[in-house]
């Protein structure tokens, strides 16, 4: 158990609807790492937080958004959903403000959007 | 663009020595990961190298980088069933985001 919490661990819907998904660091980390990770485009970083404030920002569509909020769990906001975001969605936390050698990674969120 | 590249498939048998390669494109990179991802689970960070080191070992797990090459290895000795896995490098240009491979998928057989 890595100590990062992911809801919900799977999520079916529809094109065109709008989901989030939750992510709770380990106790005492500051920093939140979305990944998204599919089959057609492997594992890409997504947006970083670092105490509550937007970090770094990688291959995040505009269609997404996220926030980290005062007790430091994070969500990421998918609108407007396509079939190709259908994916594994992986939050990690880490203690640090850059890409740390400690990330630690959640389950993941598995979106299917039919 | 940058890329990380790594082959998909490795298979060994039990108890031999396994040897993962990659290679990266972006030499500015300071840090290069090893990540395990076992059947529904997320990543779990195996072992890292900074990019002035050639080599570091850990246990059963030695890190091979080549960096005028841009490469990176991991050696896993004496491989086991537990160890049948997905594993992947990525590199970390400037310290923020990470670019990973797409993975190689190690099948141990007993």
């Amino acid at each position: 158990d890595s100590g990062v919490t992911q809801t919900p661990k799977h999520l079916i819907t529809a094109t065109g609807q709008r989901v989030t998904l939750r992510c709770s660091p380990r106790s005492g980390d500051l920093s939140v790492y979305w990944y998204q990770q599919s089959l057609d485009q492997g594992l890409q970083f997504l947006i970083q937080y670092y105490n509550g404030e937007e970090r770094a920002k990688g291959n995040i569509l505009e269609r997404f958004s996220a926030q980290q909020f005062p007790d430091l769990h994070s969500e990421l906001n998918l609108s407007s959903l396509e079939l190709g975001d259908s994916a594994l969605y992986f939050c990690a936390s880490s203690d640090a403000q850059g890409a740390n050698t400690e990330a630690f990674f959640g389950q993941g969120t598995r979106l299917t959007v039919v | 663009g940058e890329d990380v590249e790594q082959s998909l498939f490795l298979s060994v048998r039990e108890g031999d020595s396994s040897v993962i390669n990659c290679t990266y494109t972006d030499s500015s990179s300071t840090y290069l990961y090893w990540y395990k991802q076992e059947p529904g689970a997320g990543l779990q960070l195996l072992t890292y190298i900074f990019s002035n080191m050639d080599m570091k070992q850990d246990q059963r797990l030695t890190v091979l980088l080549n960096k005028k090459d841009k490469h990176l290895s991991l050696r896993i000795a004496d491989t086991q069933t537990g160890d049948s896995a997905i594993y992947f490098c990525a590199e970390s240009p400037n310290n923020n985001d990470m670019r990973f491979g797409a993975g190689t998928r190690l099948t141990v057989k007993p």
